[in-house]
């Protein structure tokens, strides 16, 4: 069973809507992730923050909206996304040492914007 | 730069049979660590096995072994006595180990599996 617990599990939002996608983890890390990942592609880095604080933006559009209100959650607000947005969204959270500490991802939201 | 190469776009295997997923990587850093996921059709990803660029002994977790032949830059994920769940897509990812403390997962395109009876 995976540690990094993602809400929802599907998600179908309008152009116009506002929402967010969730991410809690419990085994203590202090980095956290967001990745996006199309069909039939692997995944591709948006965010990381380490210890509460965003280190790596990796030129996502503003209408993503990352948070990590404390060290074991991890929000991604959505908000005026387009068709394209529409995607596997995973969080996946790690240690944030020199070590090859395994980053572990959880079960992903499934995004459609209609 | 970094690069994960997977170049097999799809791999069958029969049931309880071995199998081996091909995985190259390309870096000039000398500390980085080698990792294989599997994601079934539910989106899951889920970590397989992990090797670390100054780990002798090559990696092995129950019936996942990794391949390392640090010379040939390969990573090779064996998969022993496969079974109908094993069918999925398997990535190759590798993170260097150098400035930034959180480190990248570079991701290859990926190998579908099927697992036939």
């Amino acid at each position: 069973d995976t540690e990094v617990t993602q809400t929802p599990k599907h998600l179908v939002m309008g152009m116009t809507n506002k929402k967010s996608l969730k991410c809690e983890q419990h085994m203590g890390h202090r980095a956290m992730y967001w990745y996006k990942q199309k069909a039939k592609k692997p995944p591709e880095l948006m965010f990381v923050y380490s210890y509460e604080k965003l280190s790596i933006n990796e030129s996502v559009p503003s209408r993503f909206s990352p948070e990590c209100p404390n060290s074991s959650l991890l929000n991604l607000h959505l908000h005026a996304l387009q068709p394209e947005d529409s995607a596997l969204y995973l969080c996946a959270s790690s240690q944030p040492t020199r070590s090859g500490n395994t980053i572990y991802f959880g079960e992903g939201s499934w995004l459609t914007v209609v | 730069a970094q690069k994960i190469t997977q170049t097999q776009p799809g791999m069958f295997v029969q049931e309880k049979e071995a199998v081996t997923l091909d995985c190259t990587y390309d870096t000039s850093d000398q500390s980085y660590g080698l990792f294989w996921y599997k994601q079934p059709s539910s989106g899951e990803m889920i970590f397989l096995i992990y090797q670390g660029s100054y780990d002798e002994q090559n990696a092995t977790e129950g019936r996942y072994s990794l391949n390392f032949q640090k010379a040939r830059k390969s990573a090779n994920l064996v998969i022993s006595a496969s079974q109908l769940g094993d069918s999925a897509m398997y990535f190759c990812a590798m993170r260097v180990l150098r400035g930034s403390t959180l480190g990248r997962l570079y991701f290859g395109r990926g190998t579908q599996l099927t697992v036939w009876p």
